[in-house]
Formats: structure tokens, sequence, C-alpha cells
């Protein structure tokens, strides 16, 4: 499994509290990331990380930060939760030197009311 | 926005038949283009990949076949199992420079496999 688990794996928050959700690896992977996945949209990339303090935007970062202090760690943060933000958060990491074959945590249910 | 997407959001075949998945694609820029899988309450899981100079790759039971042409992917598989009920998405992949590949994923196909 990558070694890869996620926390919470369900959340219920209210709308302007801030959320922080976990991705821990085990297994020193460089690349990390972080998706999103709402009906009708599939996976949509976050934010992504390619090493310790280098992290990068993707295609729907507004509201989202991020920090890797570690390499084992990749921190998503909600600084002030919306309803839009209600969705299932997944984690993923890239296997070494398999640029298409990300390997995928098992999901955070994040619902803000 | 998202250039890659779907032409039927399900499909329903029988156990034993073989199954094709289709994708289209607007970005010719693509490095890759990649087929996941996700079964209900998982993440999505790597089934293969295909380089963008290539027209097929075939895996075990699994077949890509990519069409530049008219910028179409498919996915066959091949005797269909209920193992196999999932969505299925296409994903592409691209470089964005230094060693970064950034890849993005269609909606989605649901397979059901009817015994």
């Amino acid at each position: 499994d990558a070694g890869i688990t996620q926390s919470p794996r369900h959340k219920v928050t209210e709308t302007g509290t801030p959320v922080t959700l976990r991705c821990h690896q085990t297994e020193n992977h460089r690349y990390m990331y972080w998706y999103r996945q709402d009906p009708g949209h599939g996976l949509r990339l976050i934010h992504y990380s390619y090493g310790v303090k280098d992290t990068d935007k993707g295609e729907v970062s507004d509201g989202y930060s991020v920090s890797r202090s570690k390499t084992e760690d990749f921190l998503l943060t909600l600084e002030s939760a919306t309803s839009s933000q209600t969705s299932v958060y997944f984690c993923a990491i890239q296997l070494a030197g398999k640029v298409n074959e990300q390997f995928f945590g098992p999901g955070t249910r994040l619902t803000v009311l | 926005g998202e250039s890659v997407g779907l032409h039927l959001p399900t499909l329903s075949v029988q156990e034993g038949d073989n199954s094709i998945i289709n994708c289209a694609y607007s970005n010719s820029a693509s490095d890759y283009f990649i087929w996941y899988k996700q079964e209900s309450g998982k993440g999505p899981q790597f089934i293969i990949d295909i380089r963008s100079n290539m027209d097929k790759r075939q895996g075990q039971r699994v077949t890509v076949l990519l069409n530049k042409t008219v910028k179409h992917l498919s996915l066959q598989i091949a005797a269909t199992q209920p193992g196999d009920s999932a969505v299925y998405f296409c994903a592409e992949n691209k470089f964005s420079g230094g060693s970064n590949y950034k890849l993005t994923f269609g909606k989605g196909t649901l397979l059901t496999v009817n015994p």
C-alpha cells in the first residue's frame, strides 16, 4: 500500500473554522499530491510537493495551503473552511522513476456545514 | 478547463464479455495517457499507461489504444470479471518543468459487470 495513511478519515466542521488534513508516508517518496474528488468533476489537483519545503499549486488551490516540513508528512490546510470545500480529499505519492504511477491514500471525507 | 473527458458516464457488461471504455482528449501536448481504476470507497489505482508517440499498449487483460488523429483513448478489458466493476478514469500527464509532471483526470466511467 506504499505506506500511505491519511488522517482524519472523516471530519465534520463548520464554515469558517480552520481544518488540517494530514498525509503520512513511510517509504521516503519525493513527490506527494493532494487532490479533491467531487461528483461530476473527477479528481482535481490542489497542491503538490516535490521535496521538503518545495510545493506548488494545482488547478484548484484557492482556499488551500500546504506544508511539507519533513519527507513523510504533507499537510493540507483550509484556513477558513467553506461549504464548497465539502469533498473527499485524496493524498497520493508518485512511485520513484514512474511519472504516471501515483499511489493514492484511502481518502478523507470532509463535510463543511 | 479540463482537456480530458469521457464519452459515456456508465457502462454495463455481462461477465465474460469484453469491455471498452472510451475517452476523448483535447490537449495534443500531453506526454502520456493513463488509465486508473477506482473501486468503491478506495483511492484510484494505476492500471496502464501509454506514451503519446505510441498507438497501442497491452497489459494483463487490458489494452490501451491511442488514436491521435481523432484525439481518442480507449481501454479494453478482456473477459470482464465482477472484480472489474469500478469507476475508470482516463488521465493525461504533461511535463511541467524541472522533473515535475502533472496529472489531469477525466470525470470517470462507471463500469458495472453483471453476472
